[in-house]
């Protein structure tokens, strides 16, 4: 059984770095994307980005001049750093494993489809 | 454009039949997934790449889709459906996109 354990500060001062870990425990993290995603209290979901396992990444456009995510095979770990935090980064933040793919034999599609989630760490961006 | 857009909330009668749609442009070429997310607790899927459910998911859960909006029906709602519901796709630069999500109330 594949699972997802986010670690990390739970606190951050304005203007810093943010800094995460996600462990993955059950997969050799060689298939699929490993993404981030957070969710500000009572908002919606927002993907932050992906990284293969060779080390392609994608972020959103949104947020892409701060963020830098990285894989470690080795450790079946991947990690996220958002830099120059304010209040508006204070969220829950996950890690998921995207299928990135569906495939009947040889017919593939590509998709997003997010089908293992950590249980998501609480950062607070405050002085 | 890149957004994929809910109703922010739906509200079904136990035991009846509710829909809940998601627009966007990404929906003509990549299919939709969706997740159910009670509070305090992180998404779980419930339906992707058309009409597929992950293990476990209880068959009341449907998924389809026509032109730019991607359907979630839930036949047969029960009080456990209760619950926030999100779309997502990709689009065609390999970006995710989430939707603003649905407020789901089971009456």
């Amino acid at each position: 059984q594949v699972q997802l354990q986010e670690s990390g500060p739970g606190l951050v001062r304005p203007s810093e770095t943010l800094s995460l870990t996600c462990t993955v425990s059950g997969d050799s993290m060689t298939t699929y994307y490993w993404s981030w995603i957070r969710q500000p209290p009572g908002k919606a979901l927002e993907w932050i980005g992906y990284v293969y396992y060779t080390g392609t990444t994608n972020y959103n456009p949104s947020l892409k001049s701060r963020v830098t995510i990285s894989v470690d095979t080795s450790k079946t770990q991947f990690s996220l750093k958002v830099t120059s935090v304010t209040a508006a980064d204070t969220a829950v933040y996950y890690c998921a494993r995207d299928l990135g793919a569906y495939c009947n034999g040889y017919d593939c599609h590509s998709l997003s489809a997010f089908d293992v989630w950590g249980r998501g760490t609480v950062v607070t961006v405050s002085s | 454009s890149s957004e994929l857009t809910q109703d922010p909330a739906v509200s079904v009668a136990l035991g009846q039949t509710v829909r809940i749609t998601c627009q966007g442009d990404s929906l003509r070429e990549y299919s939709a997934s969706w997740y159910q997310q009670k509070p305090g607790q992180a998404p779980i899927l419930v339906i992707y790449y058309k009409n597929n459910r992950p293990s476990g998911i209880p068959d009341r859960f449907s998924g389809s889709r026509s032109g730019n909006t991607a359907s979630l029906t839930i036949t047969g709602a029960q009080a456990e459906d209760e619950a926030d519901y999100y779309c997502n796709s990709r689009d065609s630069t390999n970006h995710v996109l989430f939707g603003g999500g649905t407020k789901l109330t089971v009456l």
